[in-house]
């Protein structure tokens, strides 16, 4: 069972303009919130992250969203470039001492030049 | 650094046929995982070992046996290997909880079971 939904599955954005992914997590038993680039062929890399204790992070052009109450938070891509087609995957952190990710379905992103 | 390298990359197998999948990392990380990926589903937990010694299971660790041989290599071990389990494999290696922990992933291994 999913307990970290991600919405859409595919997005086209035109260059320049802001790319949004949102994720939604049910477990509140969660401490850490990772976000994951993925270009073909290759292994997931960790893009930027977040604490709950924070509302907004941002890295250059990436900024993550934080919504403790609502038990949601999106990635936000500013100025998106074709460089930034890839697959996305929000993530979720458990707690209690286990420490296991549980993964969002993914998002395709293709930036159009 | 090779950081963790996965072997094969790519492996076709007939139904019934078993496999190891191998996993080494030489960034003295303490947790290891093995995950799948497949189209709509994301990355699926199939086994972790959050230190050398232990292993647990994730989200779908029917079909599957994992080995951590020591802090460096994990293995993924297919017994029996169904059509089901056609998917690419991820490894990955962490520094447990810690804060702005990374998980480093592999490059894959593409299974087909035919």
């Amino acid at each position: 069972q999913q307990q970290v939904k991600q919405s859409p599955q595919s997005l086209i954005v035109q260059k320049g303009g802001i790319s949004i992914i949102n994720c939604a997590y049910e477990n509140t038993a969660f401490d850490y919130f990772p976000w994951y680039q993925q270009f073909p062929g290759k292994g997931p890399a960790l893009l930027i992250a977040i604490r709950p204790d924070v509302s907004e992070k941002k890295e250059g052009r990436f900024t993550i969203s934080f919504n403790k109450s609502a038990k949601q938070f999106s990635l936000h891509i500013m100025d998106s470039q074709p460089g930034d087609s890839a697959t996305y995957f929000c993530a979720a952190r458990g707690t209690s001492g286990t420490y296991k990710y549980i993964f969002g379905t993914g998002t395709r992103l293709k930036v159009l030049a | 650094n090779a950081g963790v390298t996965q072997t094969p990359k790519f492996q076709v197998l007939k139904t019934g046929q078993s496999m190891t999948l191998q996993c080494a990392q030489d960034m003295n990380h303490n947790s290891m995982y093995w995950y799948r990926q497949d189209p709509g589903m994301g990355l699926r937990l199939i086994y972790y070992s959050a230190s050398e010694g232990t292993t647990d299971k994730g989200e779908v660790p029917n079909g599957y046996n994992v080995s951590r041989l020591n802090k460096r290599e994990f293995s993924l071990r297919l017994e029996s290997a169904a059509p089901s389990q056609t998917s690419v494999y991820f490894c990955a290696s962490s520094e447990l909880g810690t804060v702005g922990e990374k998980l480093f992933f592999g490059s894959g291994t593409q299974l087909s079971v035919l």
